[in-house]
């Protein structure tokens, strides 16, 4: 059975940062591409950041690009958000998904098969 | 970026009725195209994939089409736990980018 369980989020002052992990089990994590997608409270969905099985491609939102750096560790099946510079447009329930392709070159064409539950990152003074 | 316009925003309907949702694309995303449905409080789940493969376990009354950069995502009986918010996303290329969602509530 496959999981996503992510973790790391909490209240953080603006400028401040975190870094969000999604555990994975149930699949081989190498073989596929994983993204994270937020929501704001109240708002829609948000991709985030994608990255390809093996790491070596990563993709941004324009709105996180310079901030946010996603990365894995297949060794661990552990996939990564880092967020800095933390604004309070920031916050949101941070999503990780697992992609049905193993790269996300022309925009992946996969789709996200399996969801974490979420965690929370809010921003606030 | 492919900017995904949905519409309606929101919409209400009646148990049995057929709803549609419809998903204009910026500019051609060929058919990739998948709809998610998701409850408060929940992770997003994949309804259909590729403008109109069913996910494996979705009801049959889901159904998805296409014609150019139009996407239509049909509930042909609405049911009781139908009553979600529905978004597109479109992955031909990055960044990915999601429908601004749509609320369908019970009348």
């Amino acid at each position: 059975e496959v999981q996503l369980l992510e973790s790391g989020g909490g209240l953080v002052q603006p400028g401040g940062s975190l870094r969000l992990s999604c555990e994975a089990t149930g699949f081989t994590f190498p073989d596929y591409a994983m993204g994270w997608v937020r929501q704001a409270p109240g708002k829609g969905l948000e991709w985030v950041a994608g990255i390809s099985g093996t790491g070596a491609g990563t993709y941004y939102a324009d709105s996180v690009k310079g901030r946010f750096t996603i990365s894995r560790d297949n060794s661990k099946n552990t996939l990564y958000l880092q967020v800095n510079s933390l604004r309070a447009e920031d916050t949101a329930v941070y999503y990780c998904a697992k992609d049905t392709k193993n790269t996300l070159s022309l925009g992946g064409r996969g789709y996200f098969d399996y969801w974490g539950q979420g965690t929370l990152v809010t921003v606030s003074s | 970026d492919i900017q995904m316009t949905q519409s309606p925003s929101s919409l209400s309907a009646s148990v049995g009725d057929r709803v549609t949702i419809t998903c204009r694309a910026s500019q051609s995303i060929s058919s990739y195209l998948n709809w998610y449905q998701q409850k408060p409080g929940k992770a997003p789940k994949l309804l259909i994939y590729a403008a109109s493969s069913l996910q494996s376990g979705v009801p049959s009354r889901f159904s998805g089409s296409e014609s150019g950069t139009d996407f239509t995502l049909t509930i042909s009986s609405l049911q009781p736990e139908d009553f979600a918010t529905y978004y597109c996303q479109q992955t031909y290329s990055t960044p990915q980018t999601f429908g601004q969602g749509t609320k369908v509530e019970i009348k």
